[in-house]
């Protein structure tokens, strides 16, 4: 069955070291995003893809990169951790059908911790 | 722009009660509406979505939604909790750029 991973599912880290975020799928999806989801934010997105070699900035960006070399994947680096990026991340893709919205598909999400 | 609102950040009913888990959006368009569910320790589920047609929105789990124009609402409803649906239930609206716009979420207690 088709599916989206991401790994690791928790990290430790530390003040200003660079973290990366694996995200996977599966569905052959075009679109990709990522979210972090806080207490009383609800999920804001921090940047997306609609295909190899595009990115797209979102609402929550700052301290945030993401690279798109292959459909498959969209990994998230945190170049230089801070604790305000302690959160929960999901990674979801979705088909592209001409910019209409359909259905996004979730990661389990990752549990990062900013020490 | 578009936004969604969920104007209750708990809501709790008994097992067995009926449930309506309210949602507002703001959109100029027909809308592209969502409800996922989130339990515990997991991603987003997806419950049900409208696009067009019957108002009425099957979904899984027993579920279902209203869309109502008039009021630019999509409540979500269950006739029957079970114990199983105490989550965190998100309400979503789509845009014409692939983008999904998430409310805040509505937490359901289940009391047994």
């Amino acid at each position: 069955d088709a599916e989206i991973t991401q790994s690791p599912r928790h990290k430790i880290t530390e003040t200003g070291r660079q973290v990366t975020l694996a995200c996977h799928q599966t569905w052959n999806h075009n679109n990709m995003f990522w979210y972090r989801q806080d207490l009383g934010h609800g999920l804001r997105l921090i940047h997306y893809s609609y295909g190899v070699q595009d990115t797209n900035k979102g609402e929550v960006s700052d301290g945030y990169s993401v690279s798109r070399s292959n459909t498959e994947d969209l990994p998230l680096t945190l170049e230089s951790a801070a604790s305000s990026q302690t959160s929960v991340y999901f990674c979801a893709s979705s088909e592209s059908a001409g910019g209409v919205t359909d259905t996004q598909y979730f990661g389990p999400g990752t549990r990062l911790t900013v020490l | 722009a578009q936004s969604v609102t969920q104007p209750d950040i708990h809501i709790t009913v008994s097992e067995g009660a009926s449930l309506e888990l309210r949602c507002n959006y703001s959109y100029g368009a027909t809308p592209y509406l969502f409800w996922y569910v989130q339990s515990p320790g997991q991603g987003l589920q997806l419950l049900l979505k409208y696009f067009s047609g019957d108002t009425l929105v099957q979904g899984i789990k027993g579920f279902e939604a209203e869309f109502k124009r008039s009021q630019s609402s999509f409540n979500l409803r269950k006739p029957s909790v079970h114990w199983s649906d105490a989550a965190e239930y998100f309400c979503a609206v789509g845009s014409l750029d692939d983008k999904i716009i998430f409310g805040k979420g509505t937490r359901l207690h289940i009391l047994p």
